[in-house]
């Protein structure tokens, strides 16, 4: 059965650095998004991306974060300078089709990020 | 004002019980509702979706969506310890994002 796949399953790194999380989502799918769950916290929606192009984005994703799709299989999340508030776990997520709502999201494992 | 709330639990059942799970959110023009699993320090894997009032059964699940009151929930019948996780209720909102809640730990003892 297909799935969404995370690399790395964990990133140590040190406050002020730059960090990349790669996510290959399923392959007949359109809609990606990124979302983060603190511990202990609820999941939170990042940002989604369709068509090349950022869909909607939350207060979180601030300019310190970045999306692209660089090839035709990887979606990456960029953190510039990372703050010890970034911690957290990152799931990647990807839907079949691009009219939404009623597209089911598939979850990968997730990166866990640790900022020191 | 949260937009999707659950009860935190945990919801203790004994095994071979129905476990009730509920879940209600705030924005009337939401479409779409799904419920996730997540055991812990794992992802959140896709149990239900739901998208018109009334009943949607699949295997031991069932999803019961109540628009005019904002609520929808889950049950789980015949539960078994490996049920044991944190259910999350997430809600479409058309903004191209799912809204989670913050989830019910299920505990179910054998």
């Amino acid at each position: 059965e297909p799935e969404v796949t995370q690399t790395p399953s964990h990133q140590v790194t040190q406050m002020g650095q730059e960090v990349i999380l790669r996510c290959v989502p399923i392959s007949n799918h359109l809609y990606f998004y990124w979302y983060r769950q603190i511990l202990g916290q609820k999941v939170e929606f990042l940002v989604s991306f369709y068509n090349n192009e950022i869909s909607e984005k939350s207060e979180i994703f601030d300019d310190q974060f970045s999306v692209e799709r660089p090839d035709g299989s990887n979606f990456t999340l960029k953190i510039r300078s990372t703050k010890l508030e970034d911690s957290a776990m990152y799931f990647c997520a990807s839907s079949p089709l691009p009219s939404g709502g009623a597209e089911e999201q598939y979850f990968g494992p997730g990166t866990r990020l640790t900022v020191t | 004002q949260k937009e999707v709330e659950q009860n935190s639990g945990p919801l203790s059942v004994p095994e071979g019980a129905i476990a009730s799970l509920n879940c209600t959110y705030s924005d009337r023009v939401s479409q779409s509702f799904f419920w996730y699993r997540q055991y812990s320090g794992k992802s959140p894997e896709l149990i239900m979706s739901i998208y018109s009032n009334g009943d949607k059964e699949d295997g031991r699940f069932t999803a019961q969506l109540n628009k005019a009151s904002q609520y929808v929930s889950l049950l789980i019948r015949d539960s078994q310890p490996s049920d044991s996780a944190t259910y999350l209720c997430a809600v479409w909102t058309g903004f191209q994002k799912l809204v989670f809640g913050t989830g019910t730990r299920l505990l179910v003892s054998p």
